[in-house]
């Protein structure tokens, strides 16, 4: 059964810094391109960032590039997002989940995903 | 404001059938497969539809997904209580900004 469980949410202050982690079974996690997915309370669906298998290649939405870091540790069955300089929009339910299939010519749908962990950024 | 259009709403009496329209361009739905989830209140989104119109494992067949141009839609067939929901489209935009992208979500009412 596949499995993501992310952790790290927290309240934070406007500036400040948190790291979300996500533990992953169930599949073979080198095998596939990760993502992390926010939602804002009562809002939409926004995809972050995503990684590739071997975590050469990463990309990020415009609003959160040069702030946000994804990672992943292949060895650990996990992914990360570091999240810096934190500011008030970022507030959300932030998922963890799998790119079914990526290529160059872009990535496919979301096929698993984690129950989420909330970061508030608030003062 | 996001970059893929949806209804916020749409409504239908038991057992009826209901669409949900998604709208984007060349750049995305256009040119890529799109793909559907079901959100329930509190919950992490489920896959519902992918690559247009495949239905992953357990999905019942009175969910069906078409694309046509730079427009999908989302049928449910024999609405079910149950199916009350968020909904929402998603595909891939191969602009200069490459990005996932979703539709704002259309939440169903089975009156």
């Amino acid at each position: 059964e596949v499995q993501l469980v992310e952790s790290g949410g927290d309240l934070v202050q406007p500036g400040g810094s948190l790291r979300l982690s996500c533990a992953v079974s169930g599949f073979t996690f080198s095998s596939y391109w990760m993502t992390w997915v926010r939602q804002a309370p009562g809002k939409g669906l926004e995809w972050v960032a995503n990684i590739n298998q071997d975590g050469g290649k990463k990309y990020y939405v415009d609003s959160v590039n040069g702030r946000f870091a994804i990672s992943r540790d292949n060895a650990k069955n996990s992914l990360d997002l570091q999240m810096n300089s934190l500011r008030a929009e970022d507030t959300a339910v932030y998922y963890c989940a799998r790119e079914a299939y990526c290529s160059s010519s872009g990535c496919s749908e979301v096929d698993f995903w984690g129950q989420g962990t909330l970061v508030a950024v608030s003062s | 404001q996001s970059v893929l259009t949806q209804p916020p709403s749409v409504s239908a009496a038991p057992g009826r059938k209901v669409t949900i329209s998604c709208s984007g361009n060349s750049s995305n739905i256009g040119n890529n497969y799109v793909s559907w989830y079901q959100q329930f209140p509190g919950t992490a989104p489920k896959l519902l539809i992918y690559d247009n119109n495949k239905r992953p494992s357990g999905i019942p067949d009175r969910f069906y997904g078409s694309k046509s141009g730079t427009s999908a839609t989302l049928a449910i067939t024999g609405l079910q209580t149950g199916d009350e929901a968020d909904y929402y489209c998603g595909t891939w935009d191969s602009s200069l900004s490459a990005r996932r992208v979703f539709g704002g979500g259309t939440k169903l009412t089975v009156l």
